[in-house]
C-alpha cells in the first residue's frame, strides 16, 4: 500500500515480557518516527531516524525501550520486560526528509499489557 | 510549562457553527507549524500546514502569530464529520521531531 504500515495492529502480553514492533514507511520517505500515546493522552515522542545519521534517542522513556532501522526502511521498536504502563498505541510516522516536512501516520499498534 | 498548549475541550457547537482553536508554543525557535486531526481510537491525520501569511483550505482557515507564538485554525459551517480532536503541533529542531499538543476535542451536534 501507499501508506505508512505498522504491524501488529493489536499486541496483547503479560508483564515482563519482550515485545517488538514494526513499521514499514511510505517508500522514499528518509526520515522514520516512533510515538506513543497513552489513553486519553498527547503523542510523546519516542525517537526518529534519518537515513545514516545518528538516531534521535531523546523520547526514549527508558533502557528497556530500543529501537532499529535498516537503511531507509522497515523499523523495529522493542520494549524489553514490559511493564503495565507500556501499555499505550505506538505510532509510526515518515516524511521525506527530517525537518519541516509534514509527515504521516500509520495506524500503530495497540499494546496491552496484563 | 508545557512547550505546545491549547485551549481546553470540549467544544461542543451546532452545525453551522464557526468555531476557533487556539495554540501556543514555548520555544520561540519553533520553525514549522501544523494542525492535525485525530478521530477516536484513530491515528493522527494531517490536516494542514501554517504558514506566515495565513492560509486556506475551504472551510479551513489557520493563521501564526510569530510574534505571539501563537497558532490558530477557523472552522467555518462546521459539519457533523467534522467531530473529531484537534492538534496543533510545532517542530523546532532540525531533527523534525513533532511536539505535539494535547489536542481540542471538537463535537459538532445536529
Amino acid at each position: 500500500g501507499a501508506g505508512v504500515s505498522q504491524s501488529p495492529s493489536n499486541k496483547v502480553t503479560e508483564k515482563g515480557k519482550d515485545v517488538e514492533l514494526r513499521c514499514d514507511p511510505i517508500s522514499g520517505h528518509t526520515a522514520l518516527y516512533w510515538y506513543r500515546q497513552r489513553l486519553g493522552q498527547g503523542l510523546e515522542f519516542l525517537i526518529y531516524f534519518q537515513g545514516n545519521s545518528a538516531p534521535d534517542k531523546s523520547g526514549l522513556p527508558s533502557d528497556r525501550f530500543s529501537a532499529e532501522r535498516t537503511g531507509e526502511s522497515v523499523s523495529t521498536l522493542t520494549i524489553q520486560r514490559t511493564q503495565q504502563e507500556d501499555s499505550a498505541v505506538y505510532l509510526c510516522a515518515s516524511s521525506l526528509e527530517s525537518g519541516n516536512q509534514p509527515q504521516h501516520f500509520g495506524d500503530g499498534t495497540r499494546l496491552s499489557i496484563l | 510549562r508545557k512547550e505546545v498548549e491549547q485551549d481546553p475541550g470540549p467544544f461542543n457547537v451546532p452545525e453551522g457553527a464557526t468555531v476557533a482553536f487556539n495554540c501556543t508554543y514555548s520555544n520561540s525557535a519553533s520553525q514549522s507549524f501544523f494542525w492535525y486531526r485525530q478521530d477516536c481510537r484513530k491515528e493522527p491525520k494531517l490536516l494542514m500546514s501554517v504558514y506566515s501569511s495565513g492560509n486556506e483550505d475551504g472551510r479551513f482557515t489557520a493563521q501564526l502569530n510569530r510574534a505571539s507564538q501563537y497558532i490558530s485554525l477557523l472552522i467555518r459551517d462546521s459539519k457533523l464529520s467534522d467531530s473529531a480532536t484537534y492538534l496543533c503541533v510545532v517542530i523546532y529542531n532540525q531533527g523534525g521531531k513533532l511536539i505535539f499538543g494535547q489536542g481540542t476535542e471538537l463535537s459538532v451536534k445536529p
